[in-house]
């Protein structure tokens, strides 16, 4: 069993839907939790990072995290083509050698169709 | 700012030739990471450094992949006589020294290896 479990998609959506993206996870160790985006051919980039549960916003974007399902979401409000992306949860722990190492989920495929 | 810097961009290697992927960190980032992406995989964790200094390398093949992070200049990873397995894409992020717990790592944008 994968330590984070991501469906992979694809997915598609049309412009102006709420997309939502889901991990699963194994390991009670993590306590960090991020959602990068990665275009084509280029590396990932940070979108939202949260501590422990609870829920963050920013703009369209909404990270929730729940512990005690060991499940974390990212929802897009009001998708834009721009958003086609591939998005990857990434997770790691606290303290020592654990910050140098983030777990990532396979990736979901996103295509947001005008 | 020029963000993390990876070069080469593109890298190809025939069998048993040794290839050398480069990357410099953002200014003032001090922690080196090395990250590998299989086709349809997502990224998979391979060493952790400091300047001068492994921290983690627990995602490292036991045989033929180094690391180095040197007082002077970029961080190397060198995979020496190349399988066609070695083929994927190279991602190095960098981070502050401070390690705050609410900052995620900076990527570059990566080195893709084609080993024939």
């Amino acid at each position: 069993q994968k330590e984070v479990e991501q469906d992979p998609g694809p997915l598609s959506v049309p412009e102006g839907a709420i997309v939502s993206l889901n991990c699963t996870y194994s390991n009670s160790a993590f306590q960090y939790f991020m959602w990068y985006r990665q275009y084509s051919r280029k590396g990932p980039e940070l979108l939202m990072y949260t501590y422990s549960s609870g829920n963050k916003e920013d703009g369209r974007f909404t990270a929730q995290v729940d512990k005690s399902s060991k499940y974390i979401s990212l929802f897009i409000r009001d998708s834009q083509p721009s958003d086609s992306a591939t998005y990857l949860c990434a997770m790691k722990g606290k303290g020592g050698t654990s910050y140098g190492k983030l777990t990532f989920g396979q990736g979901t495929i996103l295509t947001v169709h005008p | 700012n020029a963000g993390v810097m990876q070069n080469p961009r593109h890298l190809v290697r025939r069998r048993g030739q040794e290839a050398r992927l480069r990357c410099s960190p953002m200014k003032g980032h001090s922690h080196v990471y090395w990250y590998r992406q299989l086709p349809e995989e997502g990224l998979k964790f391979m060493v952790y450094l400091q300047k001068e200094n492994i921290i983690d390398e627990s995602g490292m093949p036991k045989e033929r992949f180094s690391a180095e992070f040197p007082k002077e200049g970029p961080s190397i990873l060198r995979i020496q006589q190349v399988v066609r397995g070695d083929s994927a894409a190279y991602f190095c992020a960098s981070s502050p020294p401070q390690l705050h717990v609410n900052y995620g790592y900076t990527f570059g944008s990566g080195t893709r290896l084609t080993v024939v």
